[in-house]
């Protein structure tokens, strides 16, 4: 079974671009999650996506946004970007039901604001 | 709220040797899970185990013991006969029904294996 692909895994932007991220979760699993991995944050959820609905979000701006597809397939778009967007962002799919399930994760994807 | 706290951000152990990282958390819930995850460098987070708090005897994965207080809210991790490959960063998670699927991380302990 392939696990969880996340594309690009780098990429360089400047401040004020916006960028979106895509990720590929592990097949049969309905749900997608996204954090940011920063130095001094760790990880800090962004939001969760089950069945192309979002069903959760963190404490987030609002320039941070994502969807679902049909397929199972997530984005997550971020607009207006700032030095401090810089982070390896990680996205980890499940089953998405509420039992002891663990997060399957992605290399991640690696953002350089600039 | 709920918060993870790991207070050791760098740790070193001599391979074949036991280390032991540790993890306290905050919350006022009854029904959670635990769980520590691995990053190692340029690599991705896997499970390494997990824990239910309803479950009073210790999770234990080859190697790899948890230490389970839950009166005080303490969940540590046990690597016993260390490898060269458990040199990662290593998190403590907790997540609870009521917040979803949502996970909550400590900001992780970085292990070195000296051979």
């Amino acid at each position: 079974k392939a696990g969880v692909t996340q594309t690009p895994r780098y990429l360089i932007k400047t401040r004020g671009q916006q960028v979106t991220l895509s990720c590929s979760p592990i097949s049969g699993h309905r749900s997608v999650s996204w954090y940011q991995q920063t130095p001094g944050q760790g990880l800090q959820f962004l939001f969760e996506y089950f069945s192309e609905t979002q069903r959760n979000k963190g404490n987030f701006p609002g320039r941070f946004s994502g969807r679902q597809f049909s397929n199972s397939r997530s984005e997550m778009n971020v607009s207006t970007l700032e030095l401090g967007d810089s982070a390896l962002y990680l996205c980890a799919s499940s089953s998405g039901t509420y039992n002891t399930g663990e997060l399957f994760f992605g290399e991640g994807s690696r953002l350089t604001v600039l | 709220a709920q918060t993870v706290t790991q207070s050791q951000p760098e740790m070193s152990v001599q391979e074949a040797e036991t280390v032991t990282l540790s993890c306290t958390y905050d919350t006022s819930e009854s029904d959670y899970y635990l769980f520590w995850y691995k990053q190692p460098p340029s690599r991705q987070m896997i499970l390494v185990i997990r824990q239910e708090a309803y479950k009073q005897q210790n999770a234990t994965e080859n190697r790899f013991s948890v230490n389970f207080q839950k009166a005080a809210k303490s969940f540590s991790l046990k690597i016993s006969d260390s490898q060269l490959g458990d040199a990662a960063m290593y998190f403590c998670a907790y997540r609870t029904p009521s917040t979803g699927n949502q996970f909550y991380f400590g900001t992780g302990t970085s292990l070195t294996v000296i051979p």
